[in-house]
């Protein structure tokens, strides 16, 4: 079936730290694929999205390439920011189906 | 602008009692979908609802029900509780023709002591 992994957390890096979160999924046809970050007690916001092949989703500094032939979406942030520190969540959306991955903790330090 | 609603924010119930929760998409959105997210796990697809219709199922449990209405709000009924139904539960809608954006609610965490 559909599903989607990530690297485990906590990530841990000081302010203006380059970030990386693996994000790699499995999926029959052509699934979107999305980035979500949560932030303690709060629900999901959608962070960046991308919908086909080489598409690349940006928001906030953060990007993200959807690679079809590693099938990945890794999320990468050039600087992070203490107001990055969420929870931030890889999914795929295929056949009105929604897939999370596990979450990956992020903690900044000023 | 207009956000997901969603009430009560917290709730707490004892085994074998019912909850209802209940959510309030964004005007003119027209599907919604339900989600359980356990602690410290990631959230888990419960059913979704376009057009007041079903229009599709995850993992939800048959003690579980939902429907959606003529004025697109959406309950989710959860009877006969048990204490691995705790857990932070989401509603999101999304607009007609466009089910990539799906906007969240807040959450209603929900405690079965």
């Amino acid at each position: 079936g559909d599903s989607v992994t990530q690297m485990e957390g906590p990530v841990t890096l000081s302010e203006e730290a380059f970030l990386t979160i693996n994000c790699t999924y499995t999926a029959t046809g052509y699934p979107s694929l999305f980035w979500y970050v949560q932030y303690p007690g709060e629900g999901l916001q959608l962070l960046l999205k991308a919908t086909k092949a080489d598409d690349k989703g940006s928001n906030k500094g953060f990007e993200a390439t959807y690679r079809k032939e590693t099938t990945s979406f890794h999320l990468e942030k050039g600087s992070v920011q203490v107001s990055d520190s969420a929870v931030y969540f890889c999914a795929l959306r295929n056949f009105n189906k929604f897939y999370f991955g596990s979450g990956t903790k992020l903690n900044v330090k000023p | 602008a207009a956000g997901v609603i969603q009430s009560p924010r917290h709730l707490i119930k004892e085994k074998r009692e019912t909850a209802t929760l209940k959510c309030y998409p964004i005007p003119r959105h027209d599907t919604v979908y339900w989600y359980q997210q356990g602690p410290g796990q990631d959230p888990q697809f419960l059913i979704s609802f376009y057009e007041k219709m079903q229009s599709d199922k995850g993992s939800i449990p048959d003690r579980f029900s939902a429907q959606q209405f003529s004025d697109y709000h959406s309950e989710l009924n959860m009877s006969s509780l048990e204490l691995g139904d705790s857990a932070l539960y989401f509603c999101a809608s999304s607009p007609t023709g466009d089910p990539n954006e799906q906007y969240f609610g807040p959450g209603t965490r929900l405690t079965v002591t």
